[in-house]
């Protein structure tokens, strides 16, 4: 079966460093998304990646590691706008769109 | 440059009728996804379009139908609606569909089935 797991909910401090962790088992591999959801609104695209390491974007930064099925995403310098739902997303089939996304992580930013 | 448009933004049907969503992708992006989001959970992929062939299907009943239009646009229908398909639908674009492109969101439909 395909399947992606992360935690439900986090709950983090204004200014203070946090980390989403998923971790995936899915048919086939072709790349790891990272996506920001505000209640009501659709998911933005942060960060890809298809290679192992990690990928420094601003103040998000995601790692991958394909042997361990584990991804996750480091928001630093946290503000309360980064009050939202992160998605991880597996792209499962080569050459087109299969993308499986997880339930998402609920992440509140507390002052 | 508009980003992925859908319409309508807000819908409220009754179970047995039938529905038509409406999406527009990024200019220049050939490539149409169609997820649906129940509250609460990730987005569930429905249909793949490019260059008008359907590249992709998830796991959704005979009565989720799509199609693409010769200008990029798609629509997505949905059968003998159920109380169940009430959800967010999100449209997504990419250039080519390919398998590394990154893809983007419209701001979705919310169907409301009574």
């Amino acid at each position: 079966g395909q399947n992606i797991d992360q935690p439900t909910e986090m709950t983090a401090t204004e200014g203070a460093i946090v980390q989403i962790n998923c971790t995936y088992q899915t048919s086939g591999f072709n790349g790891l998304f990272w996506y920001q959801q505000h209640a009501g609104e659709a998911p933005t695209f942060l960060s890809y990646n298809v290679l192992d390491g990690l990928e420094e974007k601003g103040r998000f930064s995601s790692f991958l590691s394909r042997s361990k099925g584990y991804s996750y995403l480091l928001l630093k310098e946290l503000q309360m706008k980064d009050s939202a739902s992160y998605l991880c997303a597996v792209r499962a089939s080569r050459g087109g769109f299969k993308t499986i996304f997880g339930a998402g992580t609920r992440l509140f930013v507390k002052a | 440059d508009a980003g992925v448009t859908q319409s309508p933004t807000h819908l409220i049907k009754t179970r047995g009728q039938q529905v038509t969503l409406r999406c527009s992708p990024i200019s220049g992006h050939k490539s149409v996804s169609w997820y649906q989001q129940v509250l609460g959970q990730g987005p569930q992929f429905i249909f793949q379009y490019y260059e008008k062939e359907e590249r992709g299907r998830g796991n959704f009943p005979d009565r989720f139908s799509a199609r693409q239009f010769p200008n990029y646009s798609s629509e997505l229908n949905v059968n003998a609606l159920l109380l169940g398909d009430s959800a967010l639908y999100l449209c997504a674009s990419s250039a080519r569909g390919g398998s590394q492109e990154t893809q983007y969101f419209g701001p979705g439909t919310r169907l409301l089935v009574l």
